[in-house]
């Protein structure tokens, strides 16, 4: 399997921009995380979804975060506008159930100038 | 809000000693425990999870869990240089809602050659 793949690597974007990030989970897994991670607050849960069907969105920042799972292999997560603030490491992960090991992408740098 | 807490370190060891790393959680109901290596600029890799009070060995790492105090901890024997990286400690509920998969803050650990 190819693991959980996330696009683009690098994401370089001016203030007041739409930015979105993308990710294609393992197949087969049900449950798909986003995650944001700053030297400062870590590696922090945003939303995930089970069966595509957000479950848990209580870590999304603020509205101009939104995030979307249209099919099992899919999933945006969409920042507008993006303030400098959002610079960090978006990873997307998943798993098999929701007691199995998470699976990590390689992540998307995010730099909001 | 479900809270993991570690030492952030940095934990300095002698190569071939033993690293410990300890965490501990604050919802009392998770079901699930897993330990996380992650290297400077590279996404998060498993190392173990553990569901059963007790230790799980796997080489030369051992996970240990105690639910009554809330605490899970990672032992690596005979430390080497490539172990040096952040460890995270996640704790997972185990329910199909909720938050889930929580991490720490990691601990740094660094194996002196």
């Amino acid at each position: 399997d190819a693991g959980v793949i996330q696009s683009p690597r690098h994401e370089v974007t001016e203030m007041g921009q739409e930015v979105t990030l993308r990710c294609k989970p393992i197949s087969g897994h049900d449950y798909l995380f986003w995650y944001r991670q700053t030297m400062m607050r870590g590696l922090e849960l945003l939303i995930y979804f089970n069966n595509n069907v957000p479950i848990d969105d209580s870590g999304m920042p603020e509205d101009r975060f939104s995030a979307k799972m249209p099919n099992a292999s899919f999933s945006t997560l969409k920042i507008q506008p993006s303030e400098p603030r959002d610079s960090a490491v978006y990873f997307c992960a998943s798993s098999l159930t929701v007691n199995s090991p998470l699976h990590f992408g390689n992540g998307t740098r995010l730099t909001v100038t | 809000q479900k809270e993991v807490e570690q030492n952030s370190g940095p934990l300095s060891v002698p190569e071939g000693a033993i690293a410990s790393l300890n965490c501990t959680y604050s919802d009392r109901g998770s079901q699930s425990f897993f330990w996380y290596r992650q290297y400077s600029g590279k996404s998060p890799e498993l190392i173990m999870f553990i569901y059963s009070n007790g230790d799980k060995e796997d080489g030369r790492f051992t996970a240990q869990l105690n639910k009554a105090s809330q605490y899970v901890s990672l032992l690596i024997r005979d430390s080497q240089p490539s172990d040096s990286a952040t460890y995270l400690c996640a704790v997972n509920s185990g329910l199909p809602y909720g938050q889930n998969f929580v991490f720490g803050p990691g601990t740094r650990l660094s194996v002196l050659p």
